[in-house]
């Protein structure tokens, strides 16, 4: 069973810049989580898919990230324009119910 | 407070040992407990999963669960140095398939 695939795998960027990362779940997984994580701390929740719908975007910072699922499998996330402290690994995971989810191995940004 | 507290380390133990690692959480509606392990620069690894209360054992590991007392553990028997990474606790109340998270606790076993 292939696993979530995720891309870029790094991307280093300027500040104000814009930058997008695409994850493709493992299949027939209906739940699509995005996560910030910064270096020494747990994951943090940007937002959760159901199928194509929201079902949590509360810690999203909406003026400049945004997200899309489309047609309720591949997702892409964008942030415009990114800032200093948007630098950490950005980690797409998927579940088929309540026993985990299976992540990618993430997307390391940098911004300059 | 945070609903889920880990303490972060690092725990350093010699390489055979039984290491233990634990969360303590507020909500009681949690029903669902996951150990993930995540090795630097990688993304988590799912590596149990505990539905309630009590004890599920895969080879080395065992996890634990006393929804009593709000408490997780994860044990490793005769610890591996490819054991060394950050273990995360992660639960969830089940009902829209949240997962809450602790931060990681850094482990590292000496050869």
């Amino acid at each position: 069973e292939a696993g979530v695939a995720q891309s870029p795998r790094y991307k280093i960027i300027e500040k104000r810049q814009s930058v997008a990362f695409w994850c493709n779940p493992i299949s027939g997984h209906a739940t699509l989580y995005w996560y910030q994580q910064i270096l020494g701390q747990g994951p943090k929740l940007l937002i959760q898919f159901q199928n194509n719908g929201v079902v949590d975007d509360s810690q999203l910072p909406k003026d400049r990230f945004s997200a899309e699922r489309l047609k309720g499998v591949d997702s892409t996330l964008k942030i415009q324009p990114a800032k200093l402290e948007d630098s950490a690994v950005y980690l797409c995971a998927s579940s088929l119910d309540r026993r985990g989810a299976f992540f990618g191995q993430g997307t390391r940004l940098t911004v300059v | 407070q945070k609903e889920v507290e880990q303490d972060p380390g690092p725990l350093s133990v010699p390489e055979g040992a039984i290491v233990s690692l634990n969360c303590t959480y507020s909500n009681s509606a949690f029903q669902y407990f996951m150990w993930y392990r995540q090795y630097s620069r990688k993304g988590p690894e799912l590596l149990m999963y505990t539905y309630s209360s009590g004890n599920k054992e895969d080879g080395r590991f065992t996890a634990q669960v006393d929804k009593s007392s709000k408490y997780i553990s994860l044990f490793i028997r005769d610890s591996q140095p490819s054991d060394s990474a950050t273990y995360l606790c992660a639960m969830s109340a089940g009902s829209n398939y949240q997962l809450i998270w602790g931060a990681g606790t850094k482990l590292i076993i000496k050869p």
